[in-house]
């Protein structure tokens, strides 16, 4: 069965410092997609990025940067120098490659950025 | 602007009363879905559909129900049988590529709430 975890619940940093998300996940199949998706307190979730189970090279979009593992199957997110405007929840999710491309979303982590 | 748009963003209801949450989108996608979010969990799949006049149950689908007679359009009723509707509604598309995943784009949600 697939499954994604979570396991912080809530974290909060002062402003500038860094802090990474993590995320672990179960799957028996070799193909899949992994996500992250940001929520902010409006509610509508914001795409973040994609990864396909292929692809472990890690990347980096502005000051956000994602760590893949096949190896410890994790998917962490790094924020670098967080600011106010990161403060969200924060969504792991894990797709089969094909079929009903189902999501399985973890618990979500709830980033508070302190002025 | 392309994008996906839910109404009403909060509503009210009655025990005992159905209710229909709109969800429509103009992404052209194939695929939509609906997730339920209750507070502190991840999202949970209500339904899904691929294809006009076709859909699938998702993971919680006992109490709800769906059409999509239109490609653009894809309505949740909430029923009276639904035990605990309280909680917030999210409704997403996105393409369908044979062996890719793409990412679902979300709207901002209905908050529903049962008097």
């Amino acid at each position: 069965a697939q499954k994604v975890t979570q396991a912080q619940t809530e974290i909060s940093v002062v402003e500038k410092e860094d802090v990474t998300l993590d995320c672990v996940y179960e799957t028996r199949d070799t193909t899949y997609y992994l996500f992250w998706y940001k929520q902010p307190p409006s509610g509508e979730l914001v795409f973040l990025i994609r990864r396909n189970s292929f692809d472990e090279q890690n990347e980096i979009s502005g000051r956000y940067s994602w760590n893949f593992q096949k190896s410890t199957s994790s998917f962490n997110f790094t924020i670098t120098a967080s600011q106010v405007v990161d403060s969200a929840v924060y969504f792991c999710a894990l797709s089969e490659a094909w079929g009903t491309y189902k999501y399985i979303f973890g618990t979500g982590t709830r980033l508070k950025v302190l002025a | 602007d392309g994008g996906i748009t839910q109404s009403p963003k909060y509503l009210f209801r009655k025990e005992g009363q159905n209710v229909t949450l709109s969800c429509e989108q103009n992404l052209n996608h194939d695929a939509m879905y609906w997730y339920r979010q209750d507070p502190g969990q991840g999202l949970r799949l209500i339904y899904y559909s691929q294809i006009v006049n076709d859909f699938q149950k998702g993971d919680i689908a006992e109490g709800y129900s769906v059409s999509r007679e239109k490609k653009e359009s894809f309505p949740l009723t909430v029923t009276s049988a639904q035990k605990n509707p309280t909680a917030f509604y999210l409704c997403a598309s996105s393409e369908l590529r044979g062996q890719v995943t793409d990412e679902q784009f979300f709207g901002p949600g209905t908050r529903l709430t049962v008097l």
